[in-house]
């Protein structure tokens, strides 16, 4: 199985300033196809997680622009820019290259 | 717009039986693959099963293998999940989600596993 690996586990930011989350996986996450199946989902309290970016930079129909993905191969990252309080929750990429995994999730807070 | 709801969950003794369904709405349940996944108390995402199209190929986590069995109907619109042998560890929300990038998200059923 692929091992998802995040960092920080937890980032407290200041409203308006921005938050960076690292995810590695223990292997390549470029399909036979040529896609790299690298997701990331947000999950506020007490509600299902909701996918915000695909395939490593795509955003979702609805997701506002400040979240941002990039990377390749197996280092990943997941950039939110002017946080807002409703971005509070825990942040979780996801590999489906192979059977889906999930990384360890990063709680994001405001200071 | 996608709708999945799912349904079946409740409290049952380690050792017993549940079947989890999902409606799904909004979309041609027949043109993807279909996943479940579970998230325990406090704990991270887990993917547990996922099943093609056709339903011709199915994949399991190894920690439910020979124990759940998942099922599409096409015609029904409906995913859906036999778990055998219950075990306290599979106490959890399970919710399905579209496709094996699991693109939408249902909003989970609770089930636990208790005696």
């Amino acid at each position: 199985d692929i091992v998802m690996t995040q960092t920080p586990l937890s980032s407290p930011v200041t409203l308006g300033q921005s938050a960076s989350i690292s995810c590695r996986s223990s292997q390549s996450l470029v399909h036979s196809d040529g896609n790299t199946y690298l997701s990331w989902l947000q999950q506020r309290p007490g509600q299902p997680p909701r996918p915000l970016i695909y395939m490593i930079s795509k955003r979702f129909s609805g997701v506002p622009d400040r979240f941002s993905g990039s990377g390749a191969g197996r280092d990943f990252t997941l950039e939110i820019s002017r946080v807002e309080a409703e971005d509070v929750g825990v942040y979780y990429c996801m590999q489906a290259t192979q059977n889906p995994t999930f990384g360890q999730g990063t709680k994001v807070e405001i200071k | 717009e996608v709708q999945l709801v799912e349904s079946g969950g409740g409290l049952v003794q380690p050792g017993g039986s549940l079947r989890l369904s999902c409606a799904a709405s909004g979309f041609t349940l027949s043109s993807y693959w279909m996943t479940w996944v579970r998230q325990a108390p406090g704990k991270g995402p887990e993917w547990v099963a996922n099943i093609r199209q056709d339903g011709g190929e199915r994949r399991y986590v190894d920690a439910v293998k020979g124990r759940f069995i998942i099922s599409r109907d096409n015609a029904k619109s409906s995913l859906y999940l036999q778990m055998n042998s219950l075990r306290v560890e599979d106490t959890a929300v399970y919710y399905c989600a579209r496709g094996l990038t699991a693109d939408s998200w249902g909003q989970g059923t609770l089930v636990t596993v208790s005696s």
